[in-house]
């Protein structure tokens, strides 16, 4: 699976849009992105994922780039309870089963100030 | 939605003693569960993936004599530190596959080896 680089850590203004950078230049056309988050000495929580269009969810969107190389993950109202480490991963879709294993980089620390 | 647990969510015991660890998925079947490692201040590491009614696949350097994964049914996967000593002492979290993108992960077990 492809690596990721992702900044160490993040600010962001409470109530204000929080966008997480993920690089992963070398993913492959069958890889999709991921997106999970951890808050402090708690399991990860997934957030979203997407193979090359932008997707949306209740939490967050994603955009990748039309290159695929890069993403970016947005909260768009960033409040105190989304102060966590955001984890961008790469993964290939094995099918119709979910036996992937996640491969964890350092992540990003987003830091939600008052 | 879908909800892994844990039990225990922490457990203290003595140097050279064996621990259990559960992990059930609490709506779903998962025939795959996934086990992993966290020190503090960092990411966490995928230990081995559980599957159901086969031998665990180790990631390269976890010992597997001393991490003991068996997945009995579809729905729980046990993780045993046999002869635990005090650099075991971590927080494990397991994680089980949902739909088709989607892991859901426990909310950890932090052991403390005395």
């Amino acid at each position: 699976d492809a690596k990721t680089t992702q900044p160490p850590s993040m600010d962001c203004a409470e109530g204000r849009a929080a966008n997480l950078p993920c690089n992963h230049s070398t993913i492959s056309g069958n890889e999709y992105v991921y997106w999970y988050r951890q808050i402090h000495s708690q399991g990860p929580q997934y957030i979203i994922h997407g193979l090359k269009n932008n997707e949306t969810n209740e939490m967050a969107s994603l955009i990748i780039t039309e290159d695929r190389k890069s993403s970016t993950l947005i909260l768009p109202h960033a409040t105190l309870r989304d102060t966590a480490v955001y984890y961008c991963i790469v993964r290939v879709w094995r099918g119709s089963s979910n036996t992937g294993k996640l491969i964890f980089g350092q992540g990003t620390t987003l830091q939600v100030k008052p | 939605g879908a909800v892994v647990s844990q039990h225990p969510s922490w457990v203290i015991c003595k140097s050279g003693t064996s621990v259990k660890i559960e992990c059930r998925s609490l709506d779903f079947q998962a025939t795959t569960m996934f086990w992993y490692r966290q020190f503090p201040k960092q990411s966490l590491m995928l230990m081995a993936t559980s599957n159901e009614g086969s031998k665990a696949t180790y990631e390269q350097g976890v010992e597997k004599d001393k991490f003991l994964i068996n997945h009995a049914s579809l729905t729980l996967s046990t993780l045993t530190v046999t002869s635990a000593h005090p650099e075991d002492s971590s927080f494990y979290i397991c994680s089980a596959g949902h739909l088709v993108h989607e892991q859901y992960f426990g909310p950890g077990t932090r052991l403390t080896v005395t």
